[in-house]
Protein backbone atom coordinates (compact mmCIF):
# COMPACT_ATOMS: atom_id res chain seq x y z
CA UNK A 1 0.00 0.00 0.00
CA UNK A 2 1.29 3.92 -0.78
CA UNK A 3 0.19 4.96 2.69
CA UNK A 4 -1.63 8.28 2.93
CA UNK A 5 -0.88 10.64 -0.35
CA UNK A 6 -1.34 14.56 0.19
CA UNK A 7 -0.63 16.63 -2.70
CA UNK A 8 0.63 19.26 -3.36
CA UNK A 9 3.77 18.55 -0.57
CA UNK A 10 4.44 22.71 -1.60
CA UNK A 11 1.92 25.53 -1.58
CA UNK A 12 3.23 29.00 -1.55
CA UNK A 13 0.37 31.45 -2.13
CA UNK A 14 -0.32 34.89 -1.86
CA UNK A 15 -2.92 36.47 0.87
CA UNK A 16 -6.77 36.56 -0.38
CA UNK A 17 -5.88 33.37 -2.81
CA UNK A 18 -7.97 30.32 -1.78
CA UNK A 19 -5.86 27.23 -0.82
CA UNK A 20 -6.66 23.29 -1.83
CA UNK A 21 -5.32 20.72 -0.06
CA UNK A 22 -5.52 16.77 -0.91
CA UNK A 23 -5.32 13.67 0.72
CA UNK A 24 -6.27 10.05 -0.41
CA UNK A 25 -6.40 7.39 2.51
CA UNK A 26 -4.94 4.22 2.72
CA UNK A 27 -7.35 1.65 1.20
CA UNK A 28 -10.23 0.23 3.81
CA UNK A 29 -9.57 3.12 6.56
CA UNK A 30 -12.64 3.89 7.38
CA UNK A 31 -11.56 7.72 9.58
CA UNK A 32 -9.79 10.41 8.45
CA UNK A 33 -8.26 13.28 9.72
CA UNK A 34 -6.59 16.84 9.10
CA UNK A 35 -4.03 18.14 11.19
CA UNK A 36 -2.00 21.09 11.37
CA UNK A 37 1.55 21.75 12.95
CA UNK A 38 2.84 24.86 14.49
CA UNK A 39 5.79 25.29 16.40
CA UNK A 40 3.67 26.72 19.29
CA UNK A 41 0.94 24.34 19.18
CA UNK A 42 2.05 20.84 17.77
CA UNK A 43 -0.40 19.16 16.08
CA UNK A 44 -4.02 20.32 15.84
CA UNK A 45 -7.02 18.27 14.87
CA UNK A 46 -8.59 20.37 12.40
CA UNK A 47 -11.63 17.97 11.58
CA UNK A 48 -12.07 14.56 11.37
CA UNK A 49 -14.68 12.27 9.36
CA UNK A 50 -16.03 8.87 9.99
CA UNK A 51 -17.22 6.91 6.88
CA UNK A 52 -17.11 10.27 4.53
CA UNK A 53 -19.28 12.23 7.51
CA UNK A 54 -17.80 15.17 9.59
CA UNK A 55 -17.98 14.01 13.04
CA UNK A 56 -16.06 16.95 14.56
CA UNK A 57 -15.14 20.31 12.95
CA UNK A 58 -14.43 22.02 16.02
CA UNK A 59 -10.56 22.51 15.58
CA UNK A 60 -11.42 24.66 12.38
CA UNK A 61 -10.55 27.69 12.96
CA UNK A 62 -12.67 30.13 11.09
CA UNK A 63 -15.32 29.97 8.49
CA UNK A 64 -12.75 30.47 6.02
CA UNK A 65 -11.68 26.73 6.47
CA UNK A 66 -13.89 23.77 5.04
CA UNK A 67 -13.04 20.04 4.31
CA UNK A 68 -15.05 17.68 2.02
CA UNK A 69 -15.35 13.87 1.87
CA UNK A 70 -17.14 13.35 -1.26
CA UNK A 71 -16.41 9.27 -0.96
CA UNK A 72 -14.02 6.92 0.72
CA UNK A 73 -10.60 7.62 -1.18
CA UNK A 74 -10.85 11.50 -1.14
CA UNK A 75 -10.71 14.53 0.80
CA UNK A 76 -9.87 18.33 0.39
CA UNK A 77 -8.96 20.64 2.97
CA UNK A 78 -10.18 24.29 1.58
CA UNK A 79 -8.94 27.97 2.56
CA UNK A 80 -10.52 31.09 0.97
CA UNK A 81 -8.91 33.43 1.72
CA UNK A 82 -5.93 32.36 3.13
CA UNK A 83 -4.13 34.42 5.21
CA UNK A 84 -0.39 34.89 6.61
CA UNK A 85 -1.12 33.28 10.15
CA UNK A 86 -2.49 29.92 8.12
CA UNK A 87 1.14 29.51 7.15
CA UNK A 88 1.95 25.82 8.69
CA UNK A 89 2.25 22.19 7.81
CA UNK A 90 -1.29 20.29 7.15
CA UNK A 91 -1.22 16.49 7.66
CA UNK A 92 -3.87 14.06 6.52
CA UNK A 93 -4.14 10.43 8.48
CA UNK A 94 -6.49 7.63 8.26
CA UNK A 95 -7.13 5.12 10.69
CA UNK A 96 -9.13 2.03 10.97
CA UNK A 97 -9.10 1.64 15.08
CA UNK A 98 -6.84 3.88 17.15
CA UNK A 99 -3.41 4.15 15.41
CA UNK A 100 -3.61 6.44 13.10
CA UNK A 101 -1.27 6.89 9.78
CA UNK A 102 -0.34 10.38 8.36
CA UNK A 103 0.87 11.44 4.77
CA UNK A 104 3.87 13.62 4.30
CA UNK A 105 2.22 16.72 4.58
CA UNK A 106 1.74 19.99 2.93
CA UNK A 107 3.88 22.67 3.96
CA UNK A 108 1.97 25.62 2.88
CA UNK A 109 2.92 29.32 2.87
CA UNK A 110 0.95 32.41 2.58
CA UNK A 111 2.43 35.21 1.51
CA UNK B 1 -6.40 24.60 26.69
CA UNK B 2 -3.67 21.82 26.16
CA UNK B 3 -4.88 18.47 26.99
CA UNK B 4 -1.61 16.52 26.58
CA UNK B 5 1.39 18.49 27.39
CA UNK B 6 5.29 17.95 26.23
CA UNK B 7 6.90 20.61 28.48
CA UNK B 8 10.28 19.65 27.61
CA UNK B 9 10.61 21.14 23.77
CA UNK B 10 13.87 19.44 23.62
CA UNK B 11 16.57 17.13 24.91
CA UNK B 12 19.82 16.09 24.35
CA UNK B 13 21.32 13.13 25.37
CA UNK B 14 24.42 10.77 24.05
CA UNK B 15 25.10 8.18 22.26
CA UNK B 16 24.40 4.81 24.25
CA UNK B 17 22.60 6.17 27.08
CA UNK B 18 18.52 6.39 28.17
CA UNK B 19 16.07 9.24 26.50
CA UNK B 20 13.65 9.89 28.75
CA UNK B 21 11.03 11.89 27.20
CA UNK B 22 7.81 12.97 29.12
CA UNK B 23 3.75 13.48 28.36
CA UNK B 24 1.53 14.72 31.03
CA UNK B 25 -2.58 15.00 30.31
CA UNK B 26 -5.36 16.81 32.10
CA UNK B 27 -8.56 14.95 31.04
CA UNK B 28 -9.56 11.64 33.20
CA UNK B 29 -11.48 9.98 30.31
CA UNK B 30 -8.40 9.51 28.15
CA UNK B 31 -7.69 5.54 27.72
CA UNK B 32 -5.02 4.65 25.38
CA UNK B 33 -2.13 6.64 25.00
CA UNK B 34 0.56 6.74 21.67
CA UNK B 35 4.05 7.96 20.84
CA UNK B 36 5.15 9.30 17.73
CA UNK B 37 8.10 9.69 15.99
CA UNK B 38 8.62 12.41 12.83
CA UNK B 39 11.45 13.32 10.88
CA UNK B 40 11.74 16.36 9.17
CA UNK B 41 9.50 16.83 5.74
CA UNK B 42 8.01 13.28 6.87
CA UNK B 43 4.76 12.74 8.40
CA UNK B 44 4.61 11.38 11.82
CA UNK B 45 5.04 7.48 12.53
CA UNK B 46 3.47 5.86 14.84
CA UNK B 47 5.87 4.25 17.42
CA UNK B 48 4.61 2.45 20.33
CA UNK B 49 1.16 3.05 23.05
CA UNK B 50 -0.30 1.99 25.64
CA UNK B 51 -3.31 1.08 27.12
CA UNK B 52 -4.83 2.28 30.35
CA UNK B 53 -5.60 -1.08 31.99
CA UNK B 54 -1.72 -1.39 31.90
CA UNK B 55 1.48 0.50 33.72
CA UNK B 56 4.14 -0.87 31.31
CA UNK B 57 4.47 -1.66 27.41
CA UNK B 58 7.65 -2.89 25.95
CA UNK B 59 9.19 -3.10 22.25
CA UNK B 60 12.97 -3.39 21.84
CA UNK B 61 14.95 -0.16 23.27
CA UNK B 62 11.42 1.31 23.57
CA UNK B 63 8.63 1.20 26.44
CA UNK B 64 6.14 3.16 27.77
CA UNK B 65 4.89 4.11 31.05
CA UNK B 66 2.12 5.12 32.08
CA UNK B 67 1.56 6.79 35.84
CA UNK B 68 -2.49 7.58 35.69
CA UNK B 69 -2.82 9.00 39.08
CA UNK B 70 -0.77 11.52 38.11
CA UNK B 71 -1.55 11.50 34.91
CA UNK B 72 1.65 11.22 33.46
CA UNK B 73 3.62 8.77 30.95
CA UNK B 74 7.33 8.50 30.08
CA UNK B 75 8.76 6.52 26.75
CA UNK B 76 12.19 5.59 27.50
CA UNK B 77 14.44 4.97 24.48
CA UNK B 78 17.54 2.68 25.68
CA UNK B 79 20.48 2.43 24.14
CA UNK B 80 19.71 5.77 22.62
CA UNK B 81 21.01 5.68 18.84
CA UNK B 82 21.96 8.72 16.43
CA UNK B 83 19.00 7.76 14.35
CA UNK B 84 16.33 8.14 17.10
CA UNK B 85 17.13 11.80 16.26
CA UNK B 86 13.63 13.33 15.24
CA UNK B 87 10.68 15.34 16.98
CA UNK B 88 8.58 12.53 19.50
CA UNK B 89 4.64 13.38 20.03
CA UNK B 90 2.88 11.76 22.81
CA UNK B 91 -1.06 11.83 22.11
CA UNK B 92 -3.82 10.59 23.97
CA UNK B 93 -7.83 8.99 22.96
CA UNK B 94 -11.02 8.44 24.67
CA UNK B 95 -13.12 5.92 23.78
CA UNK B 96 -16.18 8.37 24.03
CA UNK B 97 -14.08 10.40 21.21
CA UNK B 98 -14.00 7.78 18.81
CA UNK B 99 -11.05 7.52 17.37
CA UNK B 100 -9.62 11.28 17.73
CA UNK B 101 -6.14 11.69 18.57
CA UNK B 102 -5.45 14.82 20.87
CA UNK B 103 -1.31 15.61 20.77
CA UNK B 104 1.24 17.29 22.75
CA UNK B 105 3.57 20.30 21.06
CA UNK B 106 6.46 17.39 20.65
CA UNK B 107 9.80 16.97 21.83
CA UNK B 108 12.83 17.38 20.18
CA UNK B 109 15.27 14.65 20.62
CA UNK B 110 19.29 15.05 19.69
CA UNK B 111 21.54 11.70 20.13
CA UNK B 112 24.98 12.89 19.46
CA UNK B 113 27.45 10.35 18.41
Amino acid sequence: DAGVIQSPRHEVTEMGQEVTLRCKPISGHNSLFWYRQTMMRGLELLIYFNNNVPIDDSGMPEDRFSAKMPNASFSTLKIQPSEPRDSAVYFCASSYGEKLFFGSGTQLSVL
Amino acid sequence: DQQVKQNSPSLSVQEGRISILNCDYTNSMFDYFLWYKKYPAEGPTFLISISSIKDKNEDGRFTVFLNKSAKHLSLHIVPSQPGDSAVYFCAASAREYGNKLVFGAGTILRVKS
